[in-house]
């Protein structure tokens, strides 16, 4: 089946400084990515959707200028974390769909972020 | 805006023995797709089963069926022979276009 590698797993940072996440489809070309943000027995907040080679679509409330997002090609999204401080600190999660259709929606592993 | 709602945090159900996870959702639409996702521990979201509204069939995937009632825009997920490696939390989601929204999840507990 389709694979959505996620990476770093695990970061931890200290506060004021940047941190990139990637996310890549490892099979399948992905015009569509989705980052979300997961708080602990919380159910996924969509962050923003990525589309490859436009401006991410940010949620309402989200900032865009703290979570900078870039769609550089059809395999690979990056969510850059600005000036992390520790509200920051939280599991984010990438998905990403086959073909621009809905039908089917591969997630990564995720990533636990902790901001000392 | 569309919805989805479980209304149940936790359900406990013992080994061997059928769950029901329940689900609703609102959409003024009539094409879209449905979902029930896995989450373990290890926080993998795991896709267990999609159904697309305009069949009328419900899905079924080896255990784990559906009872999809669209004309009362719900969802629900059975769990036959519940296992141990079930336990899990498990979201609804609705998609439609580029657009995903999960519900608030149910804490599944096998009891052996």
């Amino acid at each position: 089946g389709a694979v959505v590698s996620q990476h770093p797993s695990w970061v931890i940072c200290k506060s004021g400084t940047s941190v990139k996440i990637e996310c890549r489809s490892l099979d399948f070309q992905a015009t569509t990515m989705f980052w979300y943000r997961q708080f602990p027995k919380q159910s996924l907040m969509l962050m923003a959707t990525s589309n490859e080679g436009s401006k991410a679509t940010y949620e309402q409330g989200v900032e865009k200028d703290k979570f900078l997002i870039n769609h550089a090609s059809l395999t690979l999204s990056t969510l850059t974390v600005t000036s992390a401080h520790p509200e920051d600190s939280s599991f984010y999660i990438c998905s990403a769909i086959p073909g621009g259709s809905n039908e089917k929606l591969f997630f990564g592993s995720g990533t636990q972020l902790s901001v000392l | 805006a569309q919805t989805v709602t479980q209304s149940q945090p936790e359900m406990s159900v013992q080994e061997a023995e059928t769950v029901t996870l329940s689900c609703t959702y609102d959409t003024s639409e009539s094409d879209y797709y449905l979902f029930w996702y896995k989450q373990p521990p290890s926080r993998q979201m795991i896709l267990v089963i999609r159904q697309e509204a305009y069949k009328q069939q419900n899905a079924t995937e080896n255990r784990f069926s559906v009872n999809f009632q669209k004309a009362a825009k719900s969802f629900s997920l059975k769990i036959s022979d519940s296992q141990l490696g079930d336990a899990a939390m498990y979201f609804c989601a609705y998609a439609r276009d580029d657009k995903i929204i999960f519900g608030k999840g149910t804490r599944l507990h096998i009891l052996p």
